[in-house]
């Protein structure tokens, strides 16, 4: 079956990088998002990965698959007050839509 | 151009009582599916519609169920509503509903209370 854990707290200084860990279960996922919640807010897709990849960078986001461990991490750089969210790692397989998330990381920037 | 729209944004139901959440797609999107997440919780996959057929369901009892229109939005009813149905329901659509990737696209939610 899939599974998808995560810490649930992470905080960070203001300009410092974040790391955000992942371990999934299900060895079929396709791909692996990350998505960023902001209170009171839906879903924001910030970034994915195919699992045929190790490694994918966006700016100031770059996203480590290790698909033998099933470990996805998200590392966000310069991290800023506006980064303050839930980030919830989730990944995808089968023919059809279905999306199974994480619990989610609180992240917390300190100015 | 309009995102994925729900509504309405809140309900407050009490047991026993039934509750019809409505989801827009974003224009030309075929796909929608159905999210529940429950308050400190990572949301989970209930229903997934696609050209108004059904193509995924989540473990879920048979008190929640879902349909989509021909334009392609979608309703989802849960009935005998209990307490641990309080949730906030996102809706997401995307372009199809294949394997291969295409973004979904989420909405800002119903946040239901069951009293």
């Amino acid at each position: 079956g899939e599974d998808v854990e995560q810490s649930l707290f992470l905080s960070v200084r203001e300009g410092d990088s974040s790391v955000i860990n992942c371990t999934y279960t299900d060895s079929s996922s396709t791909y692996l998002y990350w998505y960023k919640q902001e209170p009171g807010a839906g879903l924001q897709l910030l970034t994915y990965i195919f699992s045929n990849m190790d490694m994918k960078q966006d700016q100031r986001l770059t996203v480590l698959l290790n698909k033998k461990d099933k470990h996805l991490s998200l590392r966000i750089a310069d991290t800023q007050t506006g980064d303050s969210a839930i980030y919830f790692c989730a990944e995808k397989s089968g023919g059809y839509q279905k999306v199974t998330f994480g619990t989610g990381t609180k992240l917390q920037v300190i100015p | 151009d309009a995102g994925v729209t729900q509504s309405p944004t809140h309900l407050i139901k009490t047991r026993g009582q039934h509750v019809t959440l409505r989801c827009s797609p974003i224009s030309g999107h075929k796909s929608v599916s159905w999210y529940q997440q429950v308050l400190g919780q990572g949301p989970q996959f209930i229903f997934q519609y696609y050209e108004k057929e059904e193509r995924g369901r989540g473990n879920f009892p048979d008190r929640f169920s879902a349909r989509q229109f021909p334009n392609y939005s979608s309703e989802l009813n849960v009935n005998a509503l209990l307490l641990g149905d309080s949730a906030l329901y996102l809706c997401a659509s995307s372009l199809s509903g294949t394997d291969t990737y295409n973004e979904q696209f989420f909405g800002p939610g119903t946040r239901l209370t069951v009293l």
